[in-house]
């Protein structure tokens, strides 16, 4: 069965600063892979979804870059972070069928 | 971008009561559709994943049901218990398998 490993859990950042959240992923080859994000009062949106290496979608525009290094590893990336980024990041895994599986998340919150 | 809806947005339901909620999905090149139950801070939880149309899905106290010629999907909690209280979400995946959208949810309280 699939495994995500998501980190960090929680992450205070400045304004303006950078940032980097990982995820990869146990148990599967070749996943869809996925970003989702929770803003304050509001469902999951997604961010960027990727069928392969270096292959990134992206579904709104946005402060955030998304990169596949690896088959099982996924980067959502930001070089300058804004108040707006705040909310809570989830990885999901998808093998191939239809089903989608999610990391622990990760709760940003920019001051 | 698929445009997912979900109502009610929130529910307040007395222990013991038995609820449902409608997610909304457009019907053309229709996929999957997926239920999840989300407890703050944690993964969402896979409930059911629907491919066909008229497709009843259930497990113990909470069953769902699928219309893809109309684009609606149903979920029911019978008897709710205080331990239901969680946001339900629904995805629906293109037609490519690639994407998955979803509804912003479903925000039950039971209260006991």
């Amino acid at each position: 069965s699939q495994t995500i490993h998501q980190w960090p859990a929680t992450l205070v950042q400045p304004v303006g600063s950078p940032l980097s959240l990982e995820c990869t992923v146990e148990g599967t080859s070749n996943p869809n892979l996925y970003w989702y994000r929770q803003a304050a009062g509001r469902g999951l949106q997604l961010l960027f979804y990727s069928v392969g290496i270096g292959q990134i979608s992206s579904e709104v525009p946005q402060n955030l870059s998304a990169s596949r290094p690896q088959d099982r590893q996924f980067i959502l990336s930001s070089k300058k972070l804004l108040l707006s980024d705040s909310g809570f990041y989830l990885c999901a895994c998808s093998p191939g069928q239809p089903e989608a599986f999610f990391g622990q998340g990760t709760r940003l919150t920019v001051v | 971008i698929l445009n997912v809806e979900q109502s009610p947005q929130s529910l307040h339901v007395q222990e013991g009561d038995s609820t449902n909620f409608t997610c909304s999905f457009p019907s053309s090149n229709f996929y999957a559709l997926h239920w999840y139950r989300w407890e703050t801070a944690k993964s969402p939880e896979a409930l059911f994943v629907m491919t066909l149309n008229g497709d009843e899905k259930k497990k113990g106290r909470i069953s769902a049901t699928l219309n893809t010629k109309e684009g609606y999907s149903y979920l029911y909690i019978k008897g709710s218990q205080p331990e239901d209280s969680a946001t339900y979400l629904c995805a629906h995946g293109s037609h490519t398998g690639n994407q998955f959208y979803f509804g912003t949810g479903t925000s039950l309280t039971v209260i006991p």
